[in-house]
């Protein structure tokens, strides 16, 4: 079966551009996790969604950042006007329940570069 | 505050000899801890995890973690070092809350000498 997949793979932005990630979650997996990976560093978490309610978004850097899930499976990170500290992966995980016994399936990544 | 701490950000072992990670973590209750592997261009692959019970968990690719509690300490294991092997690897520990989100150590660099 697929995994999760995540596209662009790879996204080069002008400073000031908006840039929005998606995200494909394994099918029927109901949380869904966004992590910011910057260069040298380990994943930091972002958001947090169980099905189309976003239950966690302490880890959104600044109100430039934002996600949603709208139907619960597809979910879209946008940022607005960005910045060179935006530049890192960025990490989509699915998992099939809730909490943290539940096994976070990761996607490939989008590495974004902003000039 | 929770954090997961790795001493050691670029390890070099020869190839077939004996490998020791080192995972550190801050954590006010049971915690659930976890190691991934992350090769280039590749998305995080879970090598094993810990919930209870036993201490000396098994994962795949022949990978063996030991939680101490009185060290606070998870440290992963692998008996001999296959080139494959080399990757970036990142401890983790799940939050009691907030959907089990994962909290990372800064992660360690494998280098593997032929």
């Amino acid at each position: 079966g697929a995994g999760v997949s995540q596209s662009p793979r790879y996204k080069v932005a002008k400073r000031g551009q908006d840039v929005a990630l998606r995200c494909d979650p394994i099918s029927g997996h109901v949380s869904l996790f966004w992590y910011q990976q910057a260069l040298g560093q380990g994943p930091e978490f972002l958001t947090y969604f169980q099905n189309e309610a976003q239950l966690d978004k302490s880890g959104l850097p600044s109100d430039r950042f934002f996600a949603e899930r709208p139907e619960g499976s597809v979910s879209t990170l946008k940022i607005q006007r960005t910045q060179q500290e935006d530049s890192a992966v960025y990490l989509c995980a699915s998992s099939s329940g809730q909490g943290r016994r539940n096994e976070q399936f990761f996607g490939p990544g989008t590495r974004l570069t902003v000039l | 505050a929770q954090s997961v701490t790795q001493p050691d950000i670029h390890i070099t072992v020869s190839e077939g000899a004996s490998l020791e990670l080192r995972c550190n973590y801050s954590y006010g209750a049971t915690p659930y801890l976890f190691w991934y592997v992350q090769s280039p261009g590749q998305g995080l692959q879970l090598l094993l995890k810990y919930f209870s019970g036993d201490t000396l968990v098994q994962g795949i690719k022949g990978f063996e973690a030991e939680f101490k509690r009185s060290q606070s300490s998870f440290n992963l294991r692998k008996p001999s070092v296959h080139w494959s092997d080399a990757a970036e690897y990142f401890c983790a520990v799940g939050a009691y809350n907030q959907g089990g989100k994962l909290i990372f150590g800064q992660g360690t660099e494998l280098s593997v000498k032929p």
